[in-house]
């Protein structure tokens, strides 16, 4: 079965700061993975995904992210971040129709 | 277009009561599914269907039911409610098997006493 572990419950920010979020998978097969965000009281949305190609995806909001098949990782970043930011972030993976998310990140972006 | 909608918002349950959480979409996707969400623990997958007349279970699916009898509904069915099913429930439909974006509604948070 395929798992995702995020290794941050918190990160607290500064804004027009970076931020990364960190990210790891466990797979034998191939991998399809995901970032959504959840603003407060609301449901997810994707910011954006991997499935195959180029390992430095872009998304929504200026967020990106790199695939690295060798460390298993898939790794969110924003080179400068602002209040609005502040939300709850999943790492997900795919397989055989379910998906799998980790715990997620919590990200507080201060003034 | 409404997208994904949940009724009801919220929910107060006794222990062993029954009831159903409605899920609808109006985008014309083959995939939904249902997850709980728990504080430290992510989104778990209870149950999914790929098409009318077709689910699956997921990672939780003890103490639910769900069928899929038309494109656009997929209920979920508390048969008899525990306070361990507190949670906040989130339907999410898709175009095609889920490697796709998946659109998620706003929730139900359900609490059981």
């Amino acid at each position: 079965a395929q798992s995702v572990t995020q290794l941050d419950s918190q990160v607290p920010v500064f804004e027009e700061a970076p931020v990364e979020l960190r990210c790891n998978y466990s797979s034998s097969v191939s991998v399809y993975l995901f970032w959504y965000v959840q603003y407060p009281n609301q449901g997810l949305q994707l910011l954006l995904k991997y499935l195959s190609g180029s390992t430095l995806v872009k998304g929504i909001n200026g967020f990106e992210a790199e695939f690295n098949k060798s460390q298993t990782s898939f790794h969110l970043r924003k080179p400068s971040v602002h209040i609005s930011d502040t939300a709850e972030y999943f790492c997900a993976v795919i397989n055989d129709y379910k998906l799998s998310f980790g715990a997620g990140t919590t990200v507080t972006v201060r003034a | 277009n409404a997208g994904v909608t949940q009724t009801p918002k919220f929910q107060v349950l006794k222990t062993g009561q029954s009831m159903t959480l409605q899920c609808a979409q109006d985008m014309n996707h083959e995939y939904m599914s249902w997850y709980r969400q728990d504080p430290g623990m992510g989104l778990r997958l209870i149950h999914y269907s790929v098409g009318a007349g077709i689910t699956d279970q997921g990672e939780v699916p003890n103490g639910y039911n769900v069928s899929r009898s038309t494109t656009e509904d997929f209920p979920l069915r508390l048969l008899s409610a525990a306070p361990s099913q507190t949670s906040v429930y989130f339907c999410a439909t898709s175009a095609g098997t889920g490697f796709n974006e998946q659109f998620f509604g706003p929730g139900t948070r359900l609490t059981v006493l």
